[in-house]
């Protein structure tokens, strides 16, 4: 059973769409992350949030505690923003991180 | 600028051989992880360090060893006992408490030949 799934796992979308990718966990966390992967495989994280809602520029992330669950939206999505998110979120117990599996977004011109 | 080198970027090993990958942070983080990615899966956690001469084994310890003397520097060594070591190997470093977000390497991947 893994703590952190995230839907959809693949996502194409044209450009100028709105996204949206969730990420639900099962575990108590102290902060949820969402991160983005480059196809050159380093990750850059974009939002660490523990409530509530967070905007950088086109992406907004929000955090529902009680329901254990989370989403990252993409406004007027880009070619650029094509990469995979990957939700973690940190346990409240401990230093252990959890990974989702990510979202492959694919946004064609 | 801060952050966090890995080296290599790529490397390919023959079986039997130990390799040790390198991770260097000048972020002035106490923490630091090794995880592994395969396709398909989350990234799963090989070894962590919160402080200098102490790390603790992650979920997939097995056939990898690490080292901490400097705050700065956690490398990996990928043992022979190491089964299927054919993966992408991320470190990530993060500063103690509950603000502290996570800071990855540009990753290294390692390739069996």
């Amino acid at each position: 059973k893994n703590e952190v799934e995230q839907s959809p796992q693949n996502l194409t979308a044209q450009e100028g769409e709105f996204i949206t990718i969730n990420c639900s966990y099962s575990v108590g966390i102290s902060a949820l992350h969402w991160l983005q992967q480059h196809p050159g495989g380093g990750i850059v994280s974009l939002f660490m949030l523990s409530s509530g809602k967070k905007k950088h520029g086109r992406l907004i992330a929000t955090i529902n505690i009680q329901e254990k669950h989370s989403s990252l939206h993409i406004t007027a999505s880009h070619p650029r923003d094509s990469a995979v998110y990957i939700c973690a979120v940190r346990s409240n117990t401990g230093n252990q991180f959890y990974f989702g599996t990510g979202t492959s977004l694919t946004v064609i011109p | 600028d801060g952050g966090i080198t890995q080296s290599p970027k790529y490397l390919f090993r023959k079986e039997g051989q130990n390799v040790t990958l390198s991770c260097e942070q000048n972020l002035n983080h106490d923490a630091m992880y090794w995880y592994r990615q395969d396709p398909g899966q989350g990234l799963r956690l090989i070894y962590y360090s919160q402080i200098v001469n102490d790390f603790q084994k992650g979920d997939i310890a097995e056939g990898y060893s690490v080292s901490r003397e400097k705050k700065e520097s956690f490398p990996l060594t990928v043992t022979s006992a190491q089964k299927n070591p054919t993966a992408f190997y991320l470190c990530a470093s993060r500063r103690q408490g509950s603000t502290g977000e996570l800071f990855f390497g540009e990753g290294s991947r390692l390739t069996v030949l």
